[in-house]
């Protein structure tokens, strides 16, 4: 099984401000991996696919870098409605897909 | 509009059995795969099993293989999963998830979620 992490758990960021948030992967995905945002009693909401691609209607300030292990989700400038958990996902060792625990970003 | 709505969920006792449905709507059900994934309260996602548009193919977590049953009515636009045998560590919101499909390839990734139904396991 391929194990996800993700770092840091927290990250607290005013708004306006740019978000960081690290996930890396136990062995190699190559560029198959995705983001998705989950707010409060929602469901998660896929934002990027193939480590940098944004999904339909995913605005701009959202982008996603990395291959192979390491991989970034950068927010440029975060508004309200970002304020959320963030999960990654690898997909390359299918079906044995494997999500990373999570970055919850918060109102600083 | 995608849509996909759960239903099905409750308290049931360790040992028990509960039968999730998943309605599916505005889009072709039956040329894509679907998926159930899970989080337990306050913690992240889990997958759990998926099957393919006709069928076919059918694959499951092994904390619930031998468990639990996916299947499909693509006549009816539904997607449901037979859980058995639940124990206290099942308890968590159950998410319908529609795998990523765009010209012709498919990948192993969630465009599209319902909003989830509770299952709660316990005496």
């Amino acid at each position: 099984e391929i194990v996800m992490t993700q770092s840091p758990a927290t990250l607290s960021v005013s708004p306006g401000e740019r978000a960081t948030l690290s996930c890396r992967a136990s062995q190699s995905v190559s560029s198959n991996l995705a983001w998705y945002q989950q707010k409060p009693g929602q469901a998660p909401r896929l934002l990027i696919y193939g480590a940098s691609t944004r999904a339909t209607g995913i605005p701009a300030r959202f982008s996603g870098s990395g291959s192979g292990t390491e991989f970034t989700l950068t927010i440029s400038s975060l508004q309200s409605e970002d304020f959320a958990v963030y999960y990654c996902q690898q997909y390359n060792n299918w079906p044995r897909i494997t999500f990373g625990p999570g970055t919850k970003v918060d109102i600083k | 509009e995608v849509q996909l709505v759960e239903s099905g969920g409750g308290l049931v006792k360790p040992g028990g059995s509960l039968r999730l449905s998943c309605a599916a709507s505005g889009f072709t059900f039956s040329s894509y795969s679907m998926n159930w994934v899970r989080q337990a309260p306050g913690k992240g996602l889990e997958w759990v099993s998926s099957i393919s548009s006709s069928s076919s193919y059918i694959y499951y977590a092994d904390s619930v293989k031998g468990r639990f049953t996916i299947s499909r009515d693509n006549a009816k636009n539904s997607l449901y999963l037979q859980m058995n045998s639940l124990r206290a560590e099942d308890t968590a919101v159950y998410y319908c998830a529609r795998k990523y499909c765009s010209g012709g390839s498919c990948y192993f990734f969630f465009d599209y979620w319902g909003q989830g139904t509770l299952v709660t396991v316990s005496s």
